[in-house]
């Protein structure tokens, strides 16, 4: 079946470091992504990851581990607008469809 | 550039109503999705066309939904009668051919259905 799961939120402070976690089992593998949705809006593309390991990109960086159907979604020097839900997606091989998971509400307090 | 445009961006009707939805995806991306996002979940796959033909439309309640993206451009879905359930926000996203898995999304049709 397909599955991924992630926490539903999260609390950190201003300035500091969170790691939102994903897990994902699915038929298919073919990439992996973030995206970061504000309440009201659309999701908007942070990342992608088809490999193994580590991609940085400014404040915020996504790892993959595809042996353990693992990532996570690191978020540095947060800031209050990162308040949002960070959604997890796998994408299906074949014709590209993209399972999200049901996001993660991270608030972030002064 | 301009992005995904969907409109209505707001719509209430009663259940048992018809309700039609339209987007117009960015300008040469040949791959246009629905989505459903019910409060508080993930958005779910609907439908998922390449060009005017469909791809995935596995999780498209047939009995009342349907879309279509005749020209392969702009496309529509209709709900057909609406139930209390189908209250939710319609995503429309398309992707470039280039990048088929990046999906650029609109800002969605917010749909409350009485």
């Amino acid at each position: 079946g397909q599955n991924i799961d992630q926490p539903t939120e999260m609390t950190a402070t201003e300035g500091a470091i969170v790691q939102i976690n994903c897990t994902y089992q699915t038929s298919g593998f073919n990439g992996l992504f973030w995206y970061q949705q504000h309440a009201g809006e659309a999701p908007t593309f942070l990342s992608y990851n088809v490999l193994d390991g580590l991609e940085e990109k400014g404040r915020f960086s996504s790892f993959l581990s595809r042996s353990k159907g693992y990532s996570y979604l690191l978020l540095k020097e947060l800031q209050m607008k990162d308040s949002a839900s960070y959604l997890c997606a796998v994408r299906d091989t074949g014709g590209f469809k993209t399972i999200f998971g049901a996001g993660t509400r991270l608030f972030v307090k002064a | 550039e301009a992005g995904v445009a969907q409109s209505p961006r707001y719509k209430i009707i009663e259940k048992r109503q018809s309700v039609a939805f339209w987007c117009n995806p960015i300008s040469g991306h040949a791959t246009l999705y629905w989505y459903q996002q019910i409060l508080g979940q993930g958005p779910k796959l609907l439908i998922q066309f390449q060009n005017n033909g469909v791809v995935d439309d596995s999780q498209l309640p047939k009995d009342r939904f349907s879309a279509e993206r005749l020209k392969g451009v702009d496309s529509t879905l209709k709900i057909q009668p609406a139930k209390l359930e189908d209250s939710a926000v319609y995503l429309c996203a398309s992707s470039p051919p280039q990048d088929p898995g990046t999906q650029y999304f609109g800002p969605g049709t917010r749909l409350l259905v009485l």
